[in-house]
């Protein structure tokens, strides 16, 4: 049973716009919720992460914004450039129950210049 | 200021054999986790560990695998018996609390002949 899912399973987007990538969980458990970038060859890097106390958390071009009501977060991508180019991964995690993460089955992003 | 390391990077074991592969987690981290992920898929929990103890294998398969963090050296991940499903990439992560993000390795690529 996939605890996150994850859409869309790929997106194209132009040098300049705004990429949007949602996710979606079932269990209200979960308190923390990181969004990972991944580039071939490489290991998942942390990008940004929010928890459940805000709605929205920015961080200079990338902005989660979280519905707490709909058990949905996203990631968006402002000003999307060509180096932005990379496999997003969701995820999330109850923090106080062992620090387990689960994790969306990603989205490759593709910003053509 | 060294990241997490694994090793080999890749490993090409025939079926029947055995595999191991091994994570230093980054200075300071005491809490280990091991992923695996398949092509166009997400990142499945498979084990988490601390020093000397396993917390959660939920997501192990009962037969032919198992993980040790001894107090010294490296954690390792051994896949005895290898089949050609187990051909995946392999992802150690660390972190220094049991609620904080995860910080990964590049990976080591199991190819099962």
């Amino acid at each position: 049973q996939q605890q996150v899912k994850q859409s869309p399973q790929s997106l194209i987007v132009q040098k300049g716009g705004i990429s949007i990538i949602n996710c979606a969980y079932e269990n209200t458990a979960f308190d923390y919720f990181p969004w990972y970038q991944q580039f071939p060859g490489k290991g998942p890097a942390l990008l940004i992460a929010i928890r459940p106390d805000v709605s929205e958390k920015k961080e200079g071009r990338f902005t989660i914004s979280f519905n707490k009501s709909a058990k949905q977060f996203s990631l968006h991508i402002m000003d999307s450039q060509p180096g932005d180019s990379a496999t997003y991964f969701c995820a999330a995690s109850m923090t106080n129950t062992g620090n387990q993460f689960y994790f969306g089955t990603g989205t490759s992003l593709t910003v053509i210049p | 200021n060294a990241g997490v390391m694994q090793n080999p990077r890749h490993l090409v074991r025939r079926r029947g054999q055995e595999a191991r592969l091994r994570c230093s987690p980054m200075k300071g981290h005491s809490h280990v986790y091991w992923y695996r992920q398949l092509p166009e898929e997400g990142l499945k929990f498979m084990v988490y560990l601390q020093k000397e103890n396993i917390i959660d294998e939920s997501g192990m398969p009962k037969e032919r695998f198992s993980a040790e963090f001894p107090k010294e050296g490296p954690s390792i991940l051994r896949i005895q018996q290898v089949v050609r499903g187990d051909s995946a990439a392999y992802f150690c992560a660390s972190s220094p609390t049991g609620d904080s993000p995860l910080h990964f390795g590049n990976g080591t690529r199991l190819t099962v002949t």
